[in-house]
């Protein structure tokens, strides 16, 4: 499947602090959805990006998805000590039996110190 | 509103063992589901998809098989367990080519 190259592999910041991440991929994917996992949960769903170039809010994160659809980004503003975990950027791709998986990126982990 | 499940949530079983997890999903008809398995906390990938009943697809050669028996039931099963399948499992469900929405995880140790 199509590789996602995501970068930092890992974080470590004061609170308070703005994050950035990103994601890039060598094919083109039609949706972009980025995802935080807690410890020993599974993903829970932060963003979902459906168009070239659409720039996505909600709460104090951003997110845009690249107007070639091989990459984007994920912005968190002031960050707060809850913000600690996985983020993991995946791209939406049909499937051979008519059906669409996601290919993730292998997740950046965001540390905040209070 | 639909919500996911899965279990058991934890899991130790020793190597050779047969392995059944299950995963349903609730206030949704015909979902499209997925099982996913994510080792070291790390780097989730695919290992099967139904989009109905009883229709399975496999994204990469393993010892798992996948089955649904129900609209809303897909579970995960192997006949020996070998070490390595050790991991955290994760079931999704997706409607048609929406996003993906995932369950709360099965961690799996194989000993």
């Amino acid at each position: 499947g199509q590789q996602l190259n995501q970068s930092p592999q890992s974080m470590f910041i004061q609170e308070g602090e703005d994050v950035s991440m990103n994601c890039t991929s060598s094919s083109i994917f039609n949706t972009w959805l980025w995802y935080k996992q807690d410890p020993g949960e599974g993903p829970v769903l932060l963003i979902a990006l459906y168009k070239a170039g659409e720039l996505t809010s909600n709460g104090r994160l951003t997110a845009q998805f690249g107007i070639t659809r091989k990459d984007s980004f994920l912005n968190i503003s002031a960050s707060i000590p809850s913000d600690v975990g996985i983020y993991f950027c995946a791209g939406l791709h049909s499937t051979s039996n008519s059906g669409y998986a996601l290919n993730f990126g292998k997740g950046t982990s965001l540390l905040v110190t209070p | 509103s639909q919500t996911i499940h899965q279990w058991p949530a934890t899991l130790v079983q020793p190597v050779g063992s047969p392995l059944s997890l299950e995963c349903t999903v609730e206030g949704t008809s015909n979902p499209n589901l997925y099982w996913y398995r994510q080792a070291a906390g790390r780097g989730l990938q695919l290992l099967f998809y139904s989009v109905g009943i009883g229709q399975i697809s496999s994204e990469v050669p393993q010892n798992l098989s996948a089955s649904r028996p129900q609209d809303r039931q897909f579970i995960l099963s192997s006949k020996k367990l070998l070490l390595s399948d050790s991991g955290f499992y994760l079931c999704a469900w997706s409607v048609s080519s929406d996003t993906q929405y995932f369950g709360p995880g099965t961690r799996l140790t194989v000993l």
